[in-house]
């Protein structure tokens, strides 16, 4: 099973949106709706921020939110800040019943 | 709080095995299954597989199959996970984190991570 696909890197100033992609394939995206995506920061375990495509769990913050169409998924972080400068994962579950993770996309803020 | 906390540091020479822990609380442990995620340094995540904490059945990542076992403990509410035949490649941080759903996509919380070293 094939990582998925995401963006090495992204870079937005604070106050601005952005947007990371994670691309699979029928087998695992386009097939389910069990798209999660976590945070981490350097040196800390991940932090779950999107479950079942767009789902945000108890205490996550409305700026962040999911959804998909086809093959590809998407994070939105909205109203950028400075703590939201981390590495962003995928992952899906997939036809094989397994998961798979995306490479991860480092972001940036300005 | 629910808090998974995983045993500390190992260092092994290539082709021994490694098994790492990882105790659960502030939750009923049967109730939930457990995942294993592994990270090599300054790369990505990596699933190794699944278990259930309740009837000890487990599912694992085809890469794995030969090498992992997963097993748990309900009187300690603790996991464990072994690696054999170990190369430098496998030279990560191994995180156990709780699924808190039935899809697979709601891993909360996670361990802090173990850090495994193999060097001869």
């Amino acid at each position: 099973q094939s990582a998925l696909t995401q963006p090495a890197s992204v870079s937005g100033s604070p106050g601005q949106s952005i947007t990371i992609s994670c691309t699979g394939t029928s087998s695992d995206i386009g097939g389910y709706n069990y798209v999660s995506w976590y945070q981490q920061h350097p040196g800390k375990a991940p932090k779950l921020m999107i479950y079942d495509v767009s789902n945000r769990p108890s205490g996550v913050s409305n700026r962040f939110s999911g959804s998909k169409s086809g093959n590809t998924a998407s994070l939105t972080i909205s109203g950028l800040q400075a703590e939201d400068e981390a590495h962003y994962y995928c992952s899906s579950y997939t036809t094989s019943t397994t998961l798979v993770f995306g490479g991860g996309t480092k972001l940036t803020v300005l | 709080q629910v808090q998974l906390v995983q045993s500390g540091a190992e260092v092994k020479k290539p082709g021994a095995s490694v098994k790492v822990s990882c105790k659960a609380s502030g939750y009923t442990f049967t109730s939930y299954y457990m995942h294993w995620v592994r990270q090599a340094p300054g790369q990505g995540l990596e699933w190794m597989g699944i278990i259930n904490p309740s009837g000890g059945t487990t599912s694992y990542a085809q890469k794995f199959q030969d090498r992992v076992t997963m097993t748990r403990d309900t009187s300690t509410s603790t996991v464990h996970m072994e690696l054999s035949s170990l190369r430098s490649e496998d030279t990560a941080v191994y995180y156990c984190a709780r699924d808190l759903g039935s899809s697979w996509s709601e891993f909360d919380p996670w361990g802090q991570g173990t850090l495994v070293t193999v060097s001869s």
